[in-house]
């Protein structure tokens, strides 16, 4: 059975900082991985996705991800930070037969 | 890109009544819609897969006869939560996926919040 493993439920960051998001998962076939964002009262917007290939994979909105299959992770990133960052952000996995199980969610604060 | 629409956003409802709650893939044909739920400050749960022309699959710990799922087009799918209780208030979002022989993503919809009083 696949799980996903988000380290921190709330991360505070300082505007114009760096930011990392954790994810870990445990799968015991090829996965595919994904990161979503929710802003309040919304729904689901797909940030980036890991399929195959090379394992640093872009995003949108300046966010970016390595997938290290050793260590089963599949960590956010961003350089620098803005307010319009702050939302809660879902990692999630997903195998073959297309379900896609998430993780409990990071809630990133953006401090002024 | 590819737009999923559900209806509607927010509905309100006493409890005993039912609840039809719509997901509609605007540009694209969904072969497959899934259904979740997600309680205040916690991560989505899915509910149930649903395949245009038959019945859905729905995972454990899921009533079918309570959440009722019909896919009788490729373009929507409806959720009806039946003789809805204060417990089912929760926000109910949609994904639509076009199908196909390789990996297919699944596009959200912006999610629709039952209140049951």
């Amino acid at each position: 059975a696949q799980s996903v493993t988000q380290l921190d439920s709330q991360v505070p960051v300082f505007e114009e900082a760096p930011v990392e998001l954790r994810c870990n998962y445990s799968s015991s076939v090829s996965v595919y991985l994904f990161w979503y964002v929710q802003y309040p009262n919304q729904g689901l917007q797909l940030l980036l996705k890991y399929l195959s290939g090379s394992t640093l994979v872009k995003g949108i909105n300046g966010f970016e991800a390595e997938f290290n299959k050793s260590q089963t992770s599949f960590h956010l990133r961003k350089p620098s930070v803005h307010i319009s960052d702050t939302a809660e952000y879902f990692c999630a996995v997903s195998d073959l037969d297309d379900k896609i199980i998430f993780g409990k969610g990071t809630r990133l604060h953006i401090l002024p | 890109g590819a737009v999923v629409s559900q209806h509607p956003s927010r509905v309100i409802c006493k409890s005993g009544t039912s609840v039809k709650i719509e997901c509609r893939s605007l540009d694209f044909q969904a072969t497959t819609m899934f259904w979740y739920r997600q309680f205040p400050k916690q991560s989505l749960m899915l509910m149930a897969t649903s395949n245009e022309g038959s019945k859905a699959t729905y995972e454990q710990g899921v009533e079918k006869d309570k959440f009722l799922i019909n896919h009788a087009s490729l373009t929507l799918s409806t959720l009806t939560v039946t003789s809805a209780h204060p417990e089912d208030s929760s926000f109910y979002i949609c994904s639509a996926q076009s199908g196909g022989v390789s990996y297919n993503e699944q596009f959200f919809g912006p999610g629709t919040r039952l209140t049951v009083l």
